[in-house]
């Protein structure tokens, strides 16, 4: 596609469950972000895909979370026994190298019920 | 640890009125800076990427500048219009973990009202 794709838009789901958040970054992308943007708050970053490496992980805000990206494309941001402070706009992004314009996917909603 | 800091908060403006947001930042070790704007409910839109090296950038009526070594940029709107109301956020790019990662640190945006 010509943007990155985030899936699903919007998700609810009930506090305890599992869900899992999709990113496609742009075609020959190798660099990756996950941000978080809980209502009316900044963006707060949780982690930085280098290819499918992922070299600090400290960003993530508990070890109920979890991300992986495979053949340096597709990342999935994981999300385990969901809370309800968990819910907020996941927002993914991508760019040509580390050093070049960062663009942004639309976000998934995800709403903890 | 960088800290982004946007003023003012919030803008509302009359439209055709020429305005400039600020952005600064505590630590001048960044490798770029770029200005985003968000629509309500939406991602972010890049609007202007300036490198490190990089004094200023424009695009049709947006010019950010950047000071590096002041820890500031500014980003300038000429005759603003209604379509232009939006929150407007600054990022600079920084590395993390001893140089093996990178991050984008975001301040928390000017939201911006160009009245009819």
């Amino acid at each position: 596609g010509a943007g990155v794709s985030q899936s699903p838009s919007n998700k609810v789901t009930e506090k305890g469950k599992d869900v899992e958040l999709r990113c496609d970054p742009i075609s020959g992308h190798t660099a990756l972000y996950w941000y978080r943007q809980s209502l009316g708050q900044g963006l707060e970053f949780l982690i930085y895909f280098q290819g499918n490496s992922a070299p600090d992980k400290s960003g993530l805000p508990s070890d109920r979370f979890s991300a992986e990206r495979t053949g340096g494309s597709v990342s999935t941001l994981t999300i385990q026994r969901t809370q309800q402070e968990d819910s907020a706009v996941y927002l993914c992004a991508s760019s040509f190298g580390g050093k070049t314009e960062a663009f942004f996917g639309q976000g998934t909603r995800l709403t903890v019920v | 640890k960088q800290e982004v800091t946007q003023i003012p908060a919030a803008l509302s403006v009359p439209e055709g009125e020429n305005l400039v947001l600020n952005c600064s930042f505590t630590d001048s070790a960044i490798y770029n800076l770029q200005w985003f704007r968000q629509d309500p409910g939406k991602g972010l839109t890049s609007l202007l990427l300036i490198q490190s090296s990089q004094r200023e950038q424009t695009s049709g009526r947006l010019n950010a500048s950047l000071d590096k070594s002041s820890g500031r940029s500014t980003l300038y709107i000429a005759a603003s219009q209604p379509g232009d109301s939006a929150t407007y956020l600054c990022a600079v790019g920084v590395m993390i973990s001893s140089g093996s990662a990178r991050q984008l640190t975001f301040g928390s945006g000017t939201q911006l009202t160009v009245l009819p």
